[in-house]
């Protein structure tokens, strides 16, 4: 079946660092692939998505590259601040259902 | 306005109350979600309606009974839970069914009902 894996966390970076979060996918076709953030006691928030190979989704600094060919849509961000500290889900979106598959999350700590 | 509402935030009930969770949208969304949220665990989908119709039931127990009576609301009747229901419940909304493909496919999430079952 149709899978989002992400790498393990917390992940616990220092201001004005460079993140990256790792998020590859198993899906039967081209799925389309999103990146959701959750912040602390709250529902979850679109950060971007792209919806065919190559598409590149940005918002708020942080941006990600549909890549087929590693089946991955990494998320990264030129340099966090504290109040990025979030759980960050990768999802997809497959041909053949009409709902939103999750990874595990990912939790960033960003600390002064 | 691109908000979907819940209430109540928090509910606490016993196992032998029934309650209700509701949602609202007004952003003429026709696709309409439950999600189940355990702590440190990514959401699971519940249910899903479409134009006001139960699209999609993921095997939930029926102490769980979802209702659509509009195209804005959406509610979760709850009953005879036991506690390892308590989780975060979120509801979503959606323009048409999430598909592969559509640039405009986006969900929008409440902020959720902290549900604790005692």
């Amino acid at each position: 079946g149709d899978s989002v894996t992400q790498m393990e966390g917390p992940v616990t970076l220092s201001e004005e660092a460079f993140l990256t979060i790792n998020c590859t996918y198993t899906a039967t076709g081209y799925p389309s692939l999103f990146w959701y953030v959750q912040y602390p006691g709250e529902g979850l928030q679109l950060l971007l998505k792209a919806t065919k190979a190559d598409d590149k989704g940005s918002n708020k600094g942080f941006e990600a590259t549909y890549r087929k060919e590693t089946t991955s849509f990494h998320l990264e961000k030129g340099s966090v601040q504290v109040s990025d500290s979030a759980v960050y889900f990768c999802a997809l979106i497959t041909g053949g259902g009409n709902k939103l598959t999750f990874g595990t999350g990912t939790q960033l700590k960003v600390e002064l | 306005d691109t908000e979907v509402t819940q209430t109540p935030k928090h509910l606490v009930m016993g196992m032998t109350n029934k309650k209700s969770l509701k949602c609202e949208q007004h952003m003429g969304h026709r696709a309409m979600y439950w999600y189940k949220q355990k702590a440190k665990k990514p959401p699971e989908l519940m249910f899903v309606y479409s134009y006001e119709k139960l699209s999609i039931n993921e095997s939930v127990p029926s102490r769980f009974s979802p209702e659509c009576p509009n195209s804005s609301l959406l509610n979760l009747h709850l009953h005879a839970l036991q506690p390892e229901d308590s989780a975060l419940y979120l509801c979503a909304s959606s323009q048409d069914l999430l598909a592969r493909g559509n640039s405009n496919t986006e969900a929008f999430f409440g902020q959720g009902t902290r549900l604790t079952v005692v």
